[in-house]
């Protein structure tokens, strides 16, 4: 089956970079997305990339995507400590359904 | 509007009683679904209604049960759930354009089943 992995933690100092790092297994996504979810509350939809891109920048985000290796990370420059929440990439199936397939989830805490 | 809203934020249920959550949209998106999400894990698909008809049924066991009564409403009728049942339910909403559509979340129920 279809699995996407996250690293479970990380941790930065407010105004650093962050960068979360997703793989993925299934070659037939064409795209795939970043969510934040904040405590108790539901997925915020942060930026997606189509899989012909390498590269998205949006603000303070950007996207790298390496097809080749199954390879997809989000950097947050200056992170804020509003930043801190849990990341999940998810990839679109390309079974031809509306499916998600979201990775482990990784919990970003910055440190003031 | 841009946003997908649910009700109520928070239930407490026995495990006879019957409940329902409710989702609703008002973007015109044709799309929607219902996810589960455990404590610190991803979320889990369990339907997608798309132009108001049922597309998924990810197995999920008959005690949910889902309702899509027009394009902008999405219901979960919940029947003698079991603790384990316990999560917070989202719902999300899509264009419904193609199977790529990006999805919009609500804020979720927070279900504790006793």
């Amino acid at each position: 089956g279809e699995d996407v992995e996250q690293s479970l933690f990380l941790s930065v100092r407010e105004g650093d970079s962050s960068v979360i790092n997703c793989t993925y297994t299934d070659s037939s996504s064409t795209y795939l997305y970043w969510y934040k979810q904040e405590p108790g509350a539901g997925l915020q939809l942060l930026t997606y990339i189509f899989s012909n891109m390498d590269m998205k920048q949006d603000q303070r985000l950007t996207v790298l995507l390496n097809k080749k290796d199954k390879h997809l990370s989000l950097r947050i420059a200056d992170t804020q400590t509003g930043d801190s929440a849990i990341y999940f990439c998810a990839e679109s199936s390309g079974s031809g359904t509306y499916k998600y397939i979201f990775g482990t989830g990784t919990r970003l805490k910055v440190l003031a | 509007d841009t946003e997908v809203t649910q009700t109520p934020k928070h239930l407490v249920m026995g495990m006879t009683n019957k409940k329902s959550l409710k989702c609703e949209q008002h973007m015109g998106h044709r799309a929607m679904y219902w996810y589960k999400q455990k404590a610190k894990k991803p979320p889990e698909l369990m339907f997608v209604y798309s132009y108001e008809k049922l597309s998924i049924n990810e197995s999920v066991p008959s005690r949910f049960s889902p309702e899509c009564p027009n394009s902008s409403l999405l219901n979960l009728h919940l029947h003698a759930l079991q603790p384990e049942d316990s999560a917070l339910y989202l719902c999300a909403s899509s264009p419904g354009q193609g199977v790529d559509d990006e999805q919009f979340f609500g804020p979720g129920t927070r279900l504790t089943v006793l």
